[in-house]
């Protein structure tokens, strides 16, 4: 159980293009969805927390108006970066959190590598 | 501001051995402690997840946490080349987004 998945895993998009990336939890309703941005060597950098039917909550720094996030149902959250330039290049997860009485837990999608050229 | 310290490694340990991870903790707020595995090009994997103070244990693995040091590990037996990724070791309190360390590079050697 506990499974999440990503869409696409992989995407190459042209500088000024739009892409959107899809977070599902497979198995179980997530009410919160975290996204996180992961350059290479470097650590994972959380972008937002994403609430089912509320705006997302932006971590400082993260322009809210360039990575729009959504979060439409228990099971699925999108990302979308708008405008992509070379350096949104990244590598893209998202999380979802799995709530049971007093434990929770946080599991990671697969993650979708973006090149923007 | 909360933080979450690992040392980056790498940590080398010969096949068979015990790899002994570490993790410091600033928030005394934080409830939850998870361990993660990552290997190189993928995402996270939750491995172990603790709660209360001790040790907790599943399988190859033993998670510790002394509440009172802010101190969190992971022990690792029979290390196996399989094993060697980088390790985060992430704290919260419920409900709350995760503080992640950097994490730790382990290399098992054969």
């Amino acid at each position: 159980g506990a499974v999440v998945s990503q869409h696409p895993s992989w995407v190459i998009c042209k500088s000024g293009t739009s892409v959107k990336i899809e977070c599902r939890s497979l198995d179980f309703q997530a009410t919160t969805m975290f996204w996180y941005r992961q350059f290479p060597k470097q650590s994972l950098m959380l972008m937002a927390t994403s609430n089912e039917g509320s705006k997302a909550t932006y971590e400082q720094g993260v322009e809210k108006d360039k990575f729009l996030i959504n979060h439409a149902s228990l099971t699925l959250s999108t990302l979308t970066v708008t405008s992509a330039h070379p350096e949104d290049s990244s590598f893209y997860i998202c999380s979802a959190s799995l709530t049971s009485g007093y434990s929770y837990e946080q599991y990671f999608g697969p993650g979708t590598r973006l090149t923007v050229t | 501001q909360k933080e979450v310290e690992q040392n980056s490694g790498p940590l080398s340990v010969p096949e068979g051995a015990i790899a002994s991870l570490n993790c410091t903790y600033s928030d005394r707020g934080s409830q939850s402690f998870f361990w993660y595995r990552q290997y190189s090009g993928k995402s996270p994997e939750l491995i172990m997840f603790i709660y209360s103070n001790g040790d907790k244990e599943d399988g190859r693995f033993t998670a510790q946490l002394n509440k009172a040091s802010q101190y969190v590990s992971l022990l690792i037996r029979d290390s196996q080349p399989s094993d060697s990724a980088t390790y985060l070791c992430a704290g919260g309190a419920l409900t709350d987004k995760l503080i992640f360390g950097t994490g730790t590079r382990l290399q098992v050697f054969p």
